[in-house]
């Protein structure tokens, strides 16, 4: 199975600050990786598709980048309604495979 | 609109076997494929595995192979999850979610059913 490894686990940023998570895959995914935000109680939303495809109705504050093992997920602009864990998963080989999410909140 | 809806919280002894619903509208149902993913109380997402709704392939995660079994009733655009022998360690919040795109194997996940929480204690 592909390992998805996340960092930071949380992290706690300003309104307004941009903020970095990364993703590292345990062998190489092509540009197969997705994003979710999760809100507390909520399901899983759709961010980001195949590394940098934004999914329609997302706000662009949000962006992704990466291929191969190394991956980022930005927020250019922390907005208070971003407070959520964020998840990459890859979809290159099955089983489809999650980070451990990164937990986002505001100093 | 698009959305799947789910059935209702469940509580089960362990050996016993739940089966929870996930119906789909607002799109050709037989287009896409449908995941199941669940989360256990205060951790990660963990994929279970995948049907398509076009021709019943499925493809599950090997850790459940054997007590998963993932249908769907092209009838009434549902698909269906049963786990059977469970454990406390399958308490969790089960969710469907649908593919992105309409292909062979899962991808992403466009449109998430709203969860069923599934607590397993004797």
């Amino acid at each position: 199975d592909i390992q998805m490894t996340q960092s930071p686990s949380s992290l706690s940023a300003s309104v307004g600050d941009r903020v970095t998570i990364t993703c590292q895959a345990s062998q190489d995914i092509s540009n197969y990786l997705n994003w979710y935000q999760q809100k507390p109680g909520k399901a899983p939303k759709l961010l980001i598709y195949d590394a940098s495809n934004l999914e329609t109705g997302v706000p662009s504050r949000f962006s992704g980048s990466g291929s191969g093992t190394d991956f980022t997920f930005t927020i250019s602009s922390l907005q208070p309604e971003d407070i959520a864990t964020y998840y990459c998963q890859q979809h290159d080989n099955l089983p489809l495979t999650f980070g451990g999410g990164t937990k986002v909140e505001i100093k | 609109q698009v959305q799947l809806v789910q059935s209702g919280a469940e509580v089960k002894k362990p050996g016993a076997s739940v089966k929870v619903s996930c119906k789909a509208s607002g799109y050709t149902f037989t287009s896409y494929g449908i995941s199941w993913v669940r989360q256990a109380p205060g951790q990660g997402l963990e994929w279970m595995g995948w049907i398509s709704a076009y021709n019943g392939n499925t493809n599950y995660a090997q850790k459940l192979q054997g007590r998963v079994t993932m249908t769907t009733d092209t009838s009434t655009s549902t698909a269906y999850m049963e786990l059977r022998s469970l454990r406390s360690d399958d308490t969790a919040v089960y969710y469907c979610a649908r593919d992105l795109v309409a292909a062979a194997a899962p991808d992403a996940f466009d449109i998430w059913g709203q969860g069923t929480m599934v607590t397993v204690s004797s």
